[in-house]
């Protein structure tokens, strides 16, 4: 199984401020990877795919990058509705798996 | 628009049963893959099963393999998990989610989620 780290658990910013997240992966899943935003109560949202690939709707300041086990997820300008908890996920191998997750806070 | 609504959840003792359905609208069913997702209180997402387009193959964690099936009914656009011999670990919200393919990849819509509470 391909284990997904994420960092940091915990990441406090400031609206307009930059917010870059890890997430790396035990194993390579090439560019086979994903991120989503959860906000409380609600099922997460797909922000990217392909590592890179902004999905449907997704504003601009969301992008990601990185390839085989490195990747990272960055908000340009952090605005009040980008604070959730975000994860990534492989979907390169079975099982698929998420990282554990890391939740962008207000400073 | 995109629509998955998933039903079925309640309190149910440990060992017990219980069928989770997704409707979805919006799309043409049959040409995407669909999975289950779950999230335990106050913790992260974990994928539970997938199923092809055609209904003709599924994944499972092993966490669940040999006590929850997943399954579907194209007709009827209607997605399925049926969960037996439960425990208390299965005690989660579960998310039915959509994939980019009739294979399987990224998950591009989520429902809501139902929430299945395994307690005596």
């Amino acid at each position: 199984e391909i284990v997904m780290t994420q960092s940091p658990a915990t990441l406090s910013v400031s609206p307009g401020e930059r917010a870059t997240l890890s997430c790396r992966a035990s194993q390579s899943v090439r560019s086979n990877l994903a991120w989503y935003q959860q906000k409380p109560g609600q099922g997460p949202r797909l922000l990217i795919y392909g590592a890179s690939t902004r999905a449907t709707g997704i504003p601009a300041r969301f992008s990601g990058s990185g390839s085989g086990t490195e990747f990272t997820l960055t908000i340009s300008s952090l605005q009040s509705e980008d604070f959730a908890v975000y994860y990534c996920q492989q979907y390169n191998n079975w099982p698929r798996t998420f990282g554990q997750g890391t939740k962008v806070e207000i400073k | 628009e995109v629509q998955l609504v998933e039903s079925g959840g309640g309190l149910v003792q440990p060992g017990g049963s219980l069928r989770l359905s997704c409707a979805a609208s919006g799309f043409t069913f049959s040409n995407y893959a669909m999975s289950w997702v779950r999230q335990a209180p106050g913790k992260g997402l974990e994928w539970v099963s997938t199923i092809i387009g055609s209904g003709d193959d599924t994944y499972s964690a092993d966490s669940v393999k040999g006590r929850f099936t997943i399954s579907r009914d194209n007709s009827k656009n209607t997605l399925y998990l049926q969960m037996n011999s439960l425990r208390a670990e299965d005690t989660a919200v579960y998310y039915c989610a959509k994939s980019d393919t009739v294979t399987t990849t990224f998950l591009t819509n989520w429902g809501q989620g139902t929430l299945v509470t395994v307690s005596s």
